[in-house]
């Protein structure tokens, strides 16, 4: 079965702070994808980023980077500079290789103070 | 572009009752995926449509059930409301046939009493 666990319920920090959002996940199969959304107030998920089980390589876009280690199961997500918009829940999820099927995580509460 | 469209906003209903929400995917993308997201459960996948076939379905009674249209609008049904069916339901679409980013609409949000 296929399982995603955000340990951090909620996170608050300083606005300029950096912060790292844990995402550990299990599945037995070999192919898969890993996602990253963010849930702002007004609802919607908005995608941020996905990775197949293949592409182990780091990522970052902008403040933004992504860990992928297979060894350990884990794609964790860092915010460089935070800002009071990042505040937000942010969903980690596990998707098959074939349809859209996705397994989220809990997410995890991101208050960004100024 | 206009991004998926789900009507109505907001939702009030009646235990008992029975509900209908519908989805407008972005043009051209023929896969929509309903996901319920409740305080207690977080998101949790209901069903996927790919050209008017369901494609997958997650671990819900017999009571969720959708449709896909030709012009891959989607609408689920939820028949006999329970108070436990308060929940913000996502619709998203994406437009390749395998494991793609999904695109969400703002949801429905059913409030059932």
């Amino acid at each position: 079965a296929q399982k995603v666990t955000q340990a951090q319920t909620e996170i608050s920090v300083v606005e300029k702070e950096d912060v790292t959002l844990d995402c550990v996940y299990e599945t037995r199969d070999t192919t898969y994808y890993l996602f990253w959304y963010k849930q702002p107030p007004s609802g919607e998920l908005v995608f941020l980023i996905r990775r197949n089980s293949f592409d182990e390589q780091n990522e970052i876009s902008g403040r933004y980077s992504w860990n992928f280690q297979k060894s350990t199961s884990s794609f964790n997500f860092t915010i460089t500079a935070s800002q009071v918009v990042d505040s937000a829940v942010y969903f980690c999820a596990l998707g098959m290789e074939y349809g859209n099927k996705l397994v989220f995580g809990a997410g995890t509460i991101l208050r960004v103070k100024s | 572009k206009a991004g998926v469209t789900q009507t109505p906003r907001y939702l009030i209903k009646t235990r008992g009752q029975q509900v209908t929400l519908s989805c407008s995917p972005i043009s051209g993308h023929r896969s929509v995926s309903w996901y319920q997201q409740t305080p207690g459960q977080g998101l949790q996948f209901l069903f996927e449509y790919f050209s008017e076939t369901q494609r997958n379905k997650g671990n819900f009674p017999g009571r969720f059930s959708g449709r896909q249209f030709s012009n891959s609008r989607s609408e689920m049904n939820v028949s006999t409301l329970e108070l436990g069916d308060s929940a913000l339901y996502l619709c998203a679409s994406s437009g390749e046939r395998g494991n793609s980013p999904l695109h969400f609409g703002n949801g429905t949000r059913l409030t059932v009493t």
